[in-house]
């Protein structure tokens, strides 16, 4: 069974650009959410993914959107990119069955200079 | 709105130490609680879950009993090893249908030393 996976590890990026962020659902899950976690601080929830559509969303502006395909994999796409974005961001897959067990990728660190 | 507040670390310990990481939260209605672990260069992985009140979640020696009178979760772990150096995450579940998103304490850095 293969678990959840992002691309790129790293990444770093001009204040102003945009940049994709992806991530590979775990076998069997249908459900994706994407975290942002800063430097020392715990995860924010960013939204969440269910059959390709939103079904939830944190206090992120608009220039934090998203994708799900119907292989459930998902994009998180940042426009407009500011230096505060600078973080670590993670991906979890779970099934709709199994509502307790969130699986995270590694994340990607993306760096605002 | 829903809350957790952990323990602040780091938190330094001698191989074979008692742990204890205290977390409280703040929630309306009954939610799910979690312990997550973040290894160096690793990333976030579930340790330990309670879905309801006076359940005990554990998983590799460590255990945290779901309080809802106290509203806590705290995690403990009898005996620590080196390997157990980590980042502690305590995190809930707002059980709000299919949008099952988790809110996380800030976490608590362990280091054992041997």
């Amino acid at each position: 069974e293969t678990g959840v996976t992002q691309s790129p590890t790293h990444l770093i990026k001009t204040r102003g650009q945009q940049v994709t962020l992806r991530c590979s659902s775990q076998s069997g899950h249908n459900t994706v959410s994407w975290y942002q976690q800063a430097l020392g601080q715990g995860p924010q929830f960013i939204f969440q993914y269910y059959r390709e559509e939103e079904n939830g969303r944190g206090n992120f502006p608009p220039r934090f959107s998203g994708l799900q395909f119907p292989n459930y994999s998902s994009e998180l796409n940042v426009n407009a990119l500011e230096l505060d974005d600078s973080a670590l961001y993670l991906c979890a897959s779970r099934s709709s069955g199994t509502p307790y067990e969130q699986y995270f990728g590694p994340g990607t660190r993306l760096t605002v200079t | 709105g829903n809350s957790v507040t952990q323990m602040e670390g780091p938190v330094t310990l001698s191989e074979e130490a008692f742990l204890t990481i205290n977390c409280t939260y703040t929630a309306t209605g009954y939610p799910s609680l979690f312990w997550y672990v973040q290894y160096p260069g690793e990333g976030l992985q579930l340790l330990l879950k309670a879905t309801k009140a006076d359940d005990k979640g554990s998983n590799k020696g460590f255990e945290a009993t779901y309080r809802k009178e106290t509203t806590s979760f705290h995690l403990e772990k009898g005996s620590v090893q080196v390997s157990d150096s980590a980042v502690y995450f305590c995190a809930l579940s707002e059980n709000a249908g299919n949008n099952r998103k988790l809110i996380w304490g800030l976490g608590t850095s362990l280091a054992v030393n041997p």
